[in-house]
């Protein structure tokens, strides 16, 4: 599996935007990218997902490196509800595949 | 979007007694489910796969004995820790995959606490 790397935690000011980064410099060329976030005790959910382009969504917008070896998650503008673990991983599109998860980045929100 | 149940969400249990954990897809089909467990303060760590109708494949490390997967059908699947022990204490969660669309959705978890 193609690893990705990220930051262990972060902390941002609550009603700022945050730009969560992510590596992966093994990225084949048919991975997507996708974003996962966990809040405590609960599931994971989707974010966002992306393969070369720039994607937004309600939740969030993903920048992707032109190289494809990085991208960034950015939420507009943060509120105390996103304090959660955020994951980037990357997938295989075709078929069923397992995702693995990575440790992710801890979000912290300050009021 | 779609709806995937576990039940029970939380279950404390003596050690050596076994615990059954449901996952119910409520809106779609799957014919693949795979299991997690996430330890405290850890990440998410791929238990099993199982396809509705077959034997559950284990990731390395993962007693198959321990952890019965059962796939009957294709909106319940159920993980059963048998002769559970403190260390199999964590959070459990299915995610089922939609057999139309490929797309994998995240149960809300079981937290199994084991005394």
């Amino acid at each position: 599996d193609a690893k990705t790397t990220q930051p262990n935690s972060m902390e941002s000011n609550e009603e700022e935007p945050v730009h969560l980064p992510c590596n992966h410099s093994t990225i084949s060329g048919t991975d997507y990218i996708h974003w996962y976030r966990q809040l405590p005790s609960q599931g994971p959910e989707y974010v966002i997902h992306g393969l070369t382009s720039n994607v937004n969504n309600r939740m969030a917008s993903l920048a992707i490196a032109e190289d494809r070896k990085s991208s960034t998650l950015i939420l507009h503008r943060a509120t105390l509800r996103d304090a959660a673990v955020y994951y980037c991983i990357l997938k295989y599109p075709f078929g069923n595949e397992k995702l693995t998860f990575g440790t992710g980045t801890r979000l912290t929100i300050i009021p | 979007g779609a709806v995937v149940s576990q039940h029970p969400s939380r279950v404390i249990c003596k050690s050596g007694t076994s615990v059954k954990i449901e996952c119910r897809s409520l809106d779609f089909q799957a014919t693949t489910m795979f299991w997690y467990r996430q330890f405290p303060k850890q990440s998410l760590m791929l238990m099993a796969t199982s396809n509705e109708g077959s034997k559950a494949t284990y990731e390395q490390g993962v007693e198959k004995d321990k952890f019965l997967i059962n796939h009957a059908s294709l909106t319940l699947s159920t993980l059963t820790v048998t002769s559970a022990h403190p260390e199999d204490s964590s959070f459990y969660i299915c995610v089922p995959t939609d057999a139309l669309t490929d797309t994998q959705y995240f149960g809300p978890g079981t937290r199994l606490t084991v005394l």
